[in-house]
């Protein structure tokens, strides 16, 4: 499958801390990224989005930053507050076409300390 | 964004025995919905995709028969798992896209097979 069963990688952080977390994709023909927060026992929520046309877009206390060359997605949170706590996955759209079939990254455990 | 929802949240059930999950779109229309399944500390495994009226269509390695998939209308999809045994005791999701490449998720149905 496009998803290999890894243990997601942890970051810890100090509340007030800013967080970056990242992700590498394969496929240079992506052109859209999400990134979505999953709190425990819940269903992905969505956060911010980027085409691949932009560098970067920003949201309230949240970045993305793309990097095409590379092939690298960030998120960053400023200011992380213990509601921030959650596995952070980045999600990619291959092609150009519509169908909106999303491949997703890994994931990443935030976990901040008070 | 918008909201979508899952019914039950929580399933047990025998070994043998068949459960439906189903999946409403509440304030869109959702043209293509998706599911996922996913274990614990893993990502999302796209299972199938559904376009209204049209049959699903499954990512490979997922049996169609054993994972009934019906798109009846623009606003709810099910899910029926038949046969059920403890292997496919996981956490499933699905997504919802009106259109746009954006896709909303459900809160997800935890399904335990004993």
């Amino acid at each position: 499958g496009e998803n290999v069963g890894l243990h997601l990688p942890t970051l810890s952080v100090q509340e007030g801390d800013n967080s970056i977390i990242n992700c590498a994709y394969s496929n240079s023909a992506s052109d859209y990224f999400i990134w979505y927060k999953q709190e425990s026992g819940k269903g992905p929520q969505f956060i911010i989005d980027i085409r691949s046309n932009m560098d970067k877009r920003q949201g309230q206390r949240v970045t993305v930053l793309l990097n095409k060359t590379v092939k690298h997605l960030s998120l960053q949170i400023a200011a992380t507050q213990p509601g921030d706590s959650a596995v952070y996955f980045c999600a990619e759209i291959r092609g150009s076409s519509n169908t909106g079939k999303l491949i997703f990254g890994q994931g990443t455990t935030l976990q901040v300390k008070p | 964004g918008a909201v979508v929802s899952q019914h039950p949240s929580r399933v047990i059930c025998k070994s043998g025995t068949s459960v439906k999950i189903e999946c409403r779109s509440l304030d869109f229309q959702a043209t293509t919905m998706f599911w996922y399944r996913q274990f614990p500390k893993q990502s999302l495994m796209l299972m199938a995709t559904s376009n209204e009226g049209s049959k699903a269509t499954y990512e490979q390695g997922v049996e169609k028969d054993k994972f009934l998939i019906n798109h009846a209308s623009l606003t709810l999809s099910t899910l029926t798992v038949t046969s059920a045994h403890p292997e496919d005791s996981s956490f499933y999701i699905c997504g919802g896209a009106g259109g746009q490449e954006t896709q909303y998720f459900g809160p997800g149905t935890r399904l335990l097979v004993l």
